[in-house]
C-alpha cells in the first residue's frame, strides 16, 4: 500500500528555534500535501495544503510566516516551524494523495516541543 | 462550513461483540467519504474510502455506509478484537477540485479481552 514518511518523529528543542519536518511519500507520486496539526483529544486541523512546485494555500488563522511549506518534488514537502515557542508545541501530521478523489495517505507525525 | 460529528465519543466493548460507529456531517455535497483509525501518538490509517456514488464499502470485518441525503456514515466492525482498539476518525471531502478532508473529533474504542 501507498506509505508516507514523516521524519522525525519527536522533536524537543528550545524557544526561539527553527525545526524542520519532512514528509515523504516512498512508493507514489504525491500531487498534493497536507499538513495538519492535532493538540489533545482533539482531531486534525487542516493547517495548510501544497501542491508541488508551487505556493502552498494556508487555512484562516495559519500564519504562512511562521509555518514555511515547501513542496519541491512529487515526494516531498518539508514544514518547518520558524523561530518556535511552547505554544507550537503540538503534534504535526503530513498526509498525501496521488489526486483528485484519491485516498489521504497519512505519516505518523511529529510530536514537537518547545521548551 | 461544514462539521462532521462522530458519536459516541468512546465505546467500551467485548471482545467478539459486533460494534457501529457513527458519523454525520452537515453538508450533504460531499465528493467521498474516508474512515481513518489512529493508535496513540501516530498518525492516521486509512481503513475505507467511499465515494459520493457508493452505498457501501468492505474490506475484511469493516464495512463502511454512507447515506449522503441524510449525511450520515457508519463504520461496522465484526468481532471486535483487542487489536481494534484505537481511536476511529471520520472525514469528508467536499472541495470541487480539492482534496481537503474536514475530519470529526473521533470515537475512542477499546475492546476489553
Amino acid at each position: 500500500g501507498a506509505v508516507v514518511s514523516q521524519h522525525p518523529s519527536w522533536v524537543i528543542c528550545k524557544s526561539g528555534t527553527s525545526v524542520k519536518i519532512e514528509c515523504r511519500s516512498l512508493d507514489f507520486q504525491a500531487t498534493t500535501m497536507f499538513w495538519y496539526r492535532q493538540f489533545p483529544k482533539q482531531s486534525l486541523m487542516l493547517m495548510a495544503t501544497s501542491n508541488e512546485g508551487s505556493k502552498a494555500t494556508y487555512e484562516q488563522g495559519v500564519e504562512k510566516d511562521k509555518f514555511l511549506i515547501n513542496h519541491a518534488s512529487l515526494t516531498l514537502s518539508t514544514l518547518t516551524v520558524t523561530s518556535a515557542h511552547p505554544e507550537d508545541s503540538s503534534f504535526y501530521i503530513c498526509s498525501a494523495s496521488a489526486g483528485w478523489n484519491q485516498p489521504q495517505h497519512f505519516g505518523d507525525g511529529t510530536r514537537l516541543s518547545i521548551l | 462550513k461544514q462539521e462532521v460529528t462522530q458519536i459516541p465519543a468512546a465505546l467500551s466493548v467485548p471482545e467478539g461483540e459486533n460494534l457501529v460507529l457513527n458519523c454525520s456531517f452537515t453538508d450533504s455535497a460531499i465528493y467521498n467519504l474516508q474512515w481513518f483509525r489512529q493508535d496513540p501518538g501516530k498518525g492516521l490509517t486509512s481503513l475505507l474510502l467511499i465515494q459520493s456514488s457508493q452505498r457501501e464499502q468492505t474490506s475484511g470485518r469493516l464495512n463502511a455506509s454512507l447515506d449522503k441525503s441524510s449525511g450520515r456514515s457508519t463504520l461496522y466492525i465484526a468481532a471486535s478484537q483487542p487489536g481494534d482498539s484505537a481511536t476511529y476518525l471520520c472525514a469528508v471531502n467536499t472541495g470541487a477540485g480539492s482534496y481537503q478532508l474536514t475530519f470529526g473529533k473521533g470515537t475512542k474504542l477499546s475492546v476489553i479481552p
